[in-house]
């Protein structure tokens, strides 16, 4: 199974600062149709997870342009531009390059 | 607009069953398959594995084999989980997620306990 790694686990971050998590992969994320499969989720206190980035770096619909995705690979980031409180929560990597899919452990986002 | 709406939460005892449904609405069911996750209290997300909503093959992943069961009701756009034997640890939230995770359901908590 491909194991996830995301770092930092928890994220302090003062309103208007940019943010960023880590997530490597332990196989390459690259699919047989050349996609790297891999995805970005948003889960605010009690609610659903939301999927914020797809295949590294496409934002779904509704998503600010203040996520954005990056990497390659095995090593992925997600780098908020200027944290808003609406951003605390948790977030998590997942690559469904192959089955079984796989989550990262998450990192809690707070405000400090 | 597309909905994935589960059935309400689950009060069990233990060695009984549950049936979890999340009905879909705003997109043709059969065009994607449909992805189920848990989550257990204060844990992370975890991939049960997923089911084609075309053929109604089901794919589990390791450790939601036997007692977990995807089938589908195509004329009512409806997906479900079956769980039997229930245990005191299978209690969680149950998502259902369209295709590549791009819409979810609000989750079904399901609790075990004596």
């Amino acid at each position: 199974d491909v194991v996830m790694t995301q770092s930092p686990l928890s994220l302090p971050v003062t309103l208007g600062q940019p943010a960023s998590i880590s997530c490597r992969s332990s196989q390459s994320l690259v699919y047989s149709d050349g996609n790297t499969y891999l995805n970005w989720f948003q889960q605010r206190p009690g609610q659903s997870p939301r999927r914020l980035i797809y295949k590294v770096s496409k934002r779904d619909s509704g998503v600010p342009d203040r996520f954005s995705g990056s990497g390659s690979g095995t090593d992925f980031t997600l780098k908020i531009s200027r944290v808003e409180a609406e951003d605390v929560g948790v977030y998590y990597c997942m690559q469904d390059a192959q089955d079984p899919y796989t989550f990262g452990q998450g990192t809690k986002l707070e405000i400090k | 607009q597309v909905q994935l709406v589960q059935s309400g939460s689950e009060l069990k005892t233990p060695g009984a069953s549950v049936k979890v449904s999340c009905k879909a609405s705003g997109y043709t069911f059969t065009s994607q398959a449909m992805n189920w996750m848990r989550q257990a209290p204060g844990q992370g997300l975890e991939w049960m594995g997923w089911i084609n909503t075309n053929t109604g093959n089901p794919t589990y992943a390791q450790g939601f084999t036997g007692r977990f069961v995807f089938s589908l009701d195509t004329s009512v756009s409806t997906a479900y989980l079956q769980i039997s034997s229930l245990k005191a640890e299978d209690t969680a939230v149950y998502y259902c997620a369209r295709g590549r995770g791009d819409f979810w359901g609000q989750g079904t908590l399901v609790t075990v306990s004596s």
